[in-house]
């Protein structure tokens, strides 16, 4: 059973560039969360693929946006980027509709934004 | 506002010390998790609690869950180096999938 893979590692972009940040679930999960951990804060929610529909969102823009494919790998695009974007964003996938719903965490994508 | 709030922010204990680090959130919720995260590191599940009353131990953690007093509890036995790290509680909101998370708690464990 692989795990939740995310890539790239590291990013380094300039202001106004866009990006694109990838993420695998978990083999057997439906669901796709994405968050944004900012240094030494807890992870904000961004928003929740289930089934290649967008199924919650958090309190971030629309420049915020992602997609979540039918082998249930998911990306995350950020528009106009600006100096606060720089964060850990993470990915967890679950099987929705499983009793607990456990999230399980990528690794992580740190991106630097110049 | 939702608020889902830790305390303490920062915990210093001695190793073979118990310890208690609280989750306070401001809203219904049907689940708390708590998670631990290394520095530089994702985050790694702990627990899931399901109901009021929930209990649920693994090796020197255990957690809890009063929801009607809209509070989780993570308690610590006999703490060990290999315990520290940053933990977080964090809650699904009571409208629609969104989830919310504590500002988390770093524990340092001195031998």
């Amino acid at each position: 059973e692989t795990g939740v893979t995310q890539s790239p590692t590291h990013l380094i972009k300039t202001r106004g560039q866009q990006v694109t940040l990838r993420c695998s679930s978990q083999s057997g999960h439906n669901t796709v969360s994405w968050y944004q951990q900012a240094l030494g804060q807890g992870p904000q929610f961004i928003f929740q693929y289930y089934r290649e529909e967008e199924n919650g969102r958090g309190n971030f823009p629309p420049r915020f946006s992602g997609l979540q494919f039918p082998n249930y790998s998911s990306e995350l695009n950020v528009n106009a980027l600006e100096l606060d974007d720089s964060a850990l964003y993470l990915c967890a996938s679950s099987a929705l509709r499983e009793s607990d719903e456990t999230q399980y965490f990528g690794p992580g994508t740190r991106l630097l934004v110049l | 506002e939702l608020k889902v709030e830790q305390n303490p922010l920062f915990l210093s204990m001695q190793e073979g010390k118990n310890y208690t680090i609280y989750c306070n959130y401001s809203t219904t919720s049907d689940r708390l998790y708590w998670y631990r995260q290394d520095p530089g590191k994702s985050l790694e599940s702990l627990f899931v609690l399901l109901s009021n009353g929930a209990v649920k131990q693994e090796g020197r953690l255990m957690a809890s869950l009063d929801t009607k007093a809209r509070l989780s509890t993570l308690h610590i036995t006999a703490a060990v180096h290999d315990l520290s790290a940053t933990y977080f509680c964090a809650i699904r909101g009571d409208t629609g999938n969104q989830f919310y998370f504590g500002t988390g708690t770093s524990l340092t464990v001195i031998p």
